[in-house]
């Protein structure tokens, strides 16, 4: 039962332009997301988090946004650069340390 | 440097062997969480400490899993008797808080030990 799903396994976008990772859940009492950024050979590194108060949260290039009536949640990255390569998990909590992790997208960004 | 590391970064065993997997700390860092990774998966939690204490293992999946924290600092995942399924990146990561309500807290992640059972 995947309660946090990310459906697009993989994605290329022209450098410049946005990148847009969705991720869905099905668990209501989740409360808090986050996006983590990982590279081959290496662990998974916090990139942005919203909390369910929230709607939108901005940090430079990347904005995470999240509908909780829809349970969906969007990673914005623009413009895109070609060091964003990489795969992006969303993890998602029940106000505890326990996340809940999706499968993850492969970005490629294209020079 | 500062980081979550993790030894060995590979292990080939071979089925029915014993495994201890190591994990380094952020120094200061009061939780301490483990990972397993499957192919083509996100991290699935296992276990948290919070210094030594082990407080939740409920995401171990058999009693051939047992991990420990015995000063709160180091934290070794053994596991006995290997079988394929074991074969997964195992994923140690590290964070300043401690306590239920965590999930703010930054997760920092080491860069996994790749476990291969043949």
């Amino acid at each position: 039962d995947q309660q946090v799903k990310q459906n697009s396994p993989s994605l290329s976008v022209q450098e410049g332009r946005i990148s847009i990772l969705n991720c869905d859940y099905t668990n209501s009492m989740f409360d808090y997301f986050l996006w983590y950024k990982k590279y081959p050979a290496e662990g998974p590194t916090f990139l942005i988090s919203i909390s369910s108060i929230k709607d939108k949260n901005e940090d430079g290039r990347f904005t995470v946004f999240l509908n909780k009536s829809a349970k969906h949640l969007s990673l914005h990255i623009v413009p895109s650069q070609p060091g964003d390569s990489a795969v992006y998990f969303c993890a998602a909590s029940a106000g505890t340390y326990k996340y809940i992790f999706g499968t993850g997208t492969r970005l490629k960004v294209l020079a | 440097g500062a980081g979550v590391s993790q030894s060995p970064r590979y292990k080939v065993a071979k089925r029915g062997q014993d495994v201890a997997l190591r994990c380094d700390p952020i120094s200061g860092h009061v939780s301490l969480f483990w990972y397993q990774q499957a192919l083509g998966q996100g991290p699935e939690f296992l276990t948290y400490f919070q210094n030594e204490a082990q407080l939740d293992k409920s995401g171990l999946p058999s009693d051939r899993f047992f991990a420990e924290r015995p000063e709160g600092s180091v934290s070794t995942l053994k596991i006995q008797r290997t079988q394929q399924e074991d074969s997964a990146v195992y994923l140690c990561a590290s964070s300043l808080a401690e306590g239920l309500g965590t999930a703010s807290y930054e997760q920092y992640f080491g860069p996994g030990t790749r476990l291969t059972v043949t």
